[in-house]
């Protein structure tokens, strides 16, 4: 059965530093997202990228943060100047279309220390 | 320091039992709507979905009932096994928007 993946599975960075996490999702699916989960909260939506530009994002998502597909395969997250409070799993998901069931990834968790 | 999060409500069954699990959904204006499984340390898994044209929906053990009148959702798993044992999430979409909102999530306990 297809799936998304995510690596890497565990980043660790100092404050200030720049990461990027990225995720194959499935390959057939047209739509990509990003969430993200703080421990013990619940998962917010961060992101939506389709036909090669952001459809939506929500308030989280600012300037500190950036998506990219940079082939044919991958989609990446891009955080720039991280702070202590960006740690958190973050999740990848993919999906046929808008309003379609999202499958996510297994998350990357982000410590930043 | 301290992490402040979500208590999060629990429901403790035993095997057999069946299960049911609510949520309130807030948009009046959400016509798509998913319950997810989350279990520890993984990403959430797709378990069943309903549109608002629909109050029912089964799958394999599973069944969600939709109330667009008091906009509440639940998830009834029968024959709960210690498998079933995660997190549950309600999630709500607007059709035509890419954006799930998740609910707080509830916490399923099932012992053997």
């Amino acid at each position: 059965e297809p799936e998304v993946t995510q690596t890497p599975s565990h980043q660790v960075t100092q404050m200030g530093q720049e990461v990027i996490l990225r995720c194959v999702p499935i390959s057939n699916h047209l739509y990509f997202y990003w969430y993200r989960q703080i421990l013990g909260q619940k998962v917010e939506f961060l992101v939506s990228f389709y036909n090669n530009e952001i459809s939506e994002k929500s308030e989280i998502f600012d300037d500190q943060f950036s998506v990219e597909r940079p082939d044919g395969s991958n989609f990446t997250l891009k955080i720039r100047s991280t702070k202590l409070e960006d740690s958190a799993m973050y999740f990848c998901a993919s999906s046929e279309d808008n309003s379609y069931e999202q499958y996510f990834g297994p998350g990357t968790r982000l410590t930043v220390t | 320091g301290e992490s402040v999060g979500l208590h999060l409500p629990t429901l403790s069954v035993q095997e057999g039992d069946n299960s049911i699990i609510n949520c309130a959904y807030s948009n009046s204006a959400s016509d798509y709507f998913i319950w997810y499984k989350q279990e520890s340390g993984k990403g959430p898994q797709f378990i069943i979905d309903i549109r608002s044209n629909m109050d029912k929906r089964q799958g394999q053990r599973v069944t969600v009932l939709l109330n667009k009148t008091v906009k509440h959702l639940s998830l009834q798993i029968a024959a709960t096994q210690p498998g079933d044992s995660a997190v549950y999430f309600c999630a709500e979409n607007i059709s035509g928007y890419s954006t799930l909102t998740f609910g707080k999530g509830t916490m399923l306990l099932v012992s053997p």
